[in-house]
């Protein structure tokens, strides 16, 4: 399996604080996501990534920004985080045209 | 703009019960559908690739099969062990993005 680590695994934060998620993958993979899992509306792809600094927008990308300075490693960034965004954040990466291989998830609840 | 939708969004099955899954999908040029099963607390995980209608794959109980405007996941005497969310994605063959689309997935309870 490809190794995909998240962290933290969960965090409680306060609205209008920054946050920032971590991602971080050991296969060497060219394309890296970040969506967002809500009951009702399934995996939301936020950005990804096609390669080192290059990334782009998805479709609930409002409120977040991403960078991607290794190819191990796609940051996912609160820059002041609101309650609509507490949720089930998941990382993901792979190769052209192969599945996705995920991480575990990072539980984020923001009051 | 790609779309996938899955059906039923629930299903109970007594365990032996089989039964399949829909994913139906509208996607300008299919460069692969996928398969994902997703545990409470967990990422999906990867089941099976679809690329062309007419493939099939096998995995112990389950069998993925494609045509041009769906798939079926079908679960062959279901087990407890076999409750989870299962998740298709479908990846387009244009534009060479990459992106995948997801359906919202079918949450699958085995009962013993």
């Amino acid at each position: 399996d490809a190794g995909i680590t998240q962290s933290p695994r969960h965090k409680v934060t306060e609205t209008g604080t920054p946050v920032t998620l971590r991602c971080h993958q050991t296969e060497n993979h060219r394309y890296m996501y970040w969506y967002r899992q809500d009951p009702g509306h399934g995996l939301r792809l936020i950005h990804y990534s096609y390669g080192v600094k290059d990334t782009d927008k998805g479709e609930v990308s409002d409120g977040y920004s991403v960078s991607r300075s290794k190819t191990e490693d796609f940051l996912l960034t609160l820059e002041s985080a609101t309650s609509s965004q507490t949720s089930v954040y998941f990382c993901a990466s792979g190769g052209e045209g192969q599945p996705q291989h995920f991480g575990d998830g990072t539980r984020l609840s923001i009051l | 703009e790609d779309q996938v939708t899955q059906s039923p969004e629930a299903l109970r099955l007594q365990e032996g019960e089989s039964s399949s899954l829909n994913c139906s999908y509208t996607v300008s040029g299919l460069r692969g559908l996928f398969w994902y099963r997703q545990d409470p607390g967990k990422g999906p995980e990867f089941l099976f690739t679809l690329y062309s209608a007419g493939e099939e794959k096998e995995k112990e109980r389950l069998k993925a099969t494609l045509t041009k405007k769906e798939s079926f996941l079908h679960i062959t005497a279901p087990k407890p062990e076999d409750s989870a969310t299962y998740l298709c994605a479908v990846q387009a063959g244009s534009g060479g993005s990459y992106i995948p689309t997801f359906g919202r997935g079918t949450s699958l309870i085995v009962h013993p």
